[in-house]
């Protein structure tokens, strides 16, 4: 069973500013990989699949990054709305499964 | 615009059945994999499991000596059984369609879970 790892639980960053996140798999799992970001009352909405491709909608000021075991969210400029809980999650053909990393809170510094 | 949305119960006594429907609309419910999420009170989301048109299904380890999922092509309608509850299992219960494409030579490519339904809340306490 793949178990994903988040860090840092809590970020502190200010508008404007640059915010990385980390995500690391406890087995390689190529570039399936998922960021999600979810608001207080609201379900995750998909940011990034395939670690790297922005999904519909999502601005430029999103990045994905990384493969196997190692990934990263880059929010390039933080702006008010993007103040919310950050998830990672692999997906696995097969053996066939799906984790989530534990999350990590981005909040204004 | 394919949308989601779950149904339950609301509470469910301890060492019973908790059962939950989600209904697809603006789709069909005849492609991708379709995964039910929980999110217990102020803690990280759980994937429990999904399941696709065929009824072929997948569960979370953790989970799947509890779990049965069931689909209705016909109501483009998909449930979640989890019995033996205990107050642990007081979540948010989301359902999501988890978008796959079948490529040429029969590859899949997933590209994430992009649609969710808004959740319900399941209160298990007697």
């Amino acid at each position: 069973e793949i178990v994903m790892t988040q860090s840092p639980a809590t970020l502190s960053v200010s508008p404007g500013e640059r915010a990385t996140l980390s995500c690391r798999a406890s087995q390689g799992v190529r570039s399936n990989l998922a960021w999600y970001q979810q608001k207080p009352g609201q379900p995750p909405r998909l940011l990034i699949y395939g670690a790297s491709t922005r999904a519909t909608g999502i601005p430029a000021r999103f990045s994905g990054s990384g493969s196997e075991t190692e990934f990263t969210l880059t929010i390039s400029s933080l702006q008010s709305e993007d103040f919310a809980v950050y998830y990672c999650q692999h997906y696995s053909i097969w053996p066939p499964g799906r984790a989530f990393g534990q999350g990590t809170r981005v909040e204004i510094k | 615009q394919v949308q989601l949305q779950e149904s339950g119960p609301g509470l469910v006594k301890p060492s019973e059945t908790l059962s939950v429907k989600c209904t697809v609309s603006g789709g069909s419910i005849s492609s991708h994999y379709w995964s039910w999420i929980r999110q217990p009170p102020g803690k990280g989301l759980e994937w429990i499991g999904y399941i696709d048109y065929s009824g072929t299904t997948n569960y979370n380890p953790s989970l799947k000596s509890r779990v049965t999922m069931s689909i209705d092509t016909s109501k483009n309608q998909f449930s979640l059984k989890l019995s033996s509850v205990t107050a642990a299992d007081t979540a948010v219960y989301y359902c999501a369609r988890d978008h796959k494409e079948v490529l040429p030579l029969g590859v899949y490519y997933f590209y994430g879970m992009d649609v969710w339904g808004q959740g319900t809340t399941v209160t298990v306490s007697s």
